[in-house]
């Protein structure tokens, strides 16, 4: 199972927003829509930020978003701030019955 | 508090073997579906293993099956991976992840255990 495909990095400005893309194939990203995204400070274990496509678990922010079209899903982080500072993974259920990350995304906050 | 704790990590020679253990509280632990996920060095994230419930289910990634062992041990609340004849690219932080919230993803994660493989 290969890994997703994220850009290595993206930045913006505080108050932009920044969208990362994950890229996969129709046996997982297309295929599911069990497609998660995790944030990642540097030390610390990922929290989860999106799950199924779109939804927000208890607590997270509604600055971040997600979507899917095809076999790329994306993250969006609307009104930037400096603690959204760290790397972001997506996440799919694939069709053997496991489970696929993304290369990872590293987010500056300029 | 809903809790995961990793132990067992260390340093091991290439060829070696190594028992990782994740201890759950908070929860009823019998009733949830484990994995494990680790991370290389500067690198990424990267699914290792999943046990159902019960652990009549259980899954591998291909570069780890034939030598990795996922098992768990409900009256204890604990999850384990035996891992054998390891290699310099096992090196990683070792998570153990559930599915707690009913959600289809990893919302409960441990801090993570370190397992390097050199001589």
């Amino acid at each position: 199972q290969s890994a997703l495909t994220q850009p290595a990095s993206v930045s913006g400005s505080p108050g932009q927003s920044i969208t990362i893309s994950c890229t996969g194939t129709s046996s997982d990203v297309g295929g599911y829509n069990y497609v998660s995204w995790y944030q990642q400070h540097p030390g610390k274990a990922p929290k989860l930020m999106i799950y199924d496509v779109s939804n927000r678990p208890s607590g997270v922010s509604n600055r971040f978003s997600g979507s899917k079209s095809g076999n790329t899903a994306s993250l969006t982080i609307s009104g930037l701030q400096a603690e959204d500072e760290a790397d972001y993974y997506c996440s799919s259920y694939t069709s053997s019955s496991s489970w696929v990350f993304g290369g990872g995304t590293k987010l500056t906050v300029l | 508090e809903v809790q995961l704790v990793e132990s067992g990590g260390g340093l091991v020679q290439p060829g070696g073997s190594l028992r990782l253990s994740c201890a759950a509280s908070g929860f009823t632990f019998s009733s949830y579906e484990m994995n494990w996920v680790r991370q290389a060095p500067g690198k990424g994230l990267e699914w290792v293993s999943y046990i159902s419930s019960s652990g009549s289910t259980i899954y591998y990634a291909d570069s780890v099956k034939g030598r990795f062992t996922i098992s768990r041990d409900n009256a204890k609340n604990s999850l384990y991976l035996q891992m054998n004849s390891l290699r310099a690219e096992d090196t990683a932080v070792y998570y153990c992840a559930t599915e707690y919230g009913g959600v289809d993803a990893f919302d409960i994660w441990g801090q993570g255990t370190m397992v390097t493989v050199s001589s």
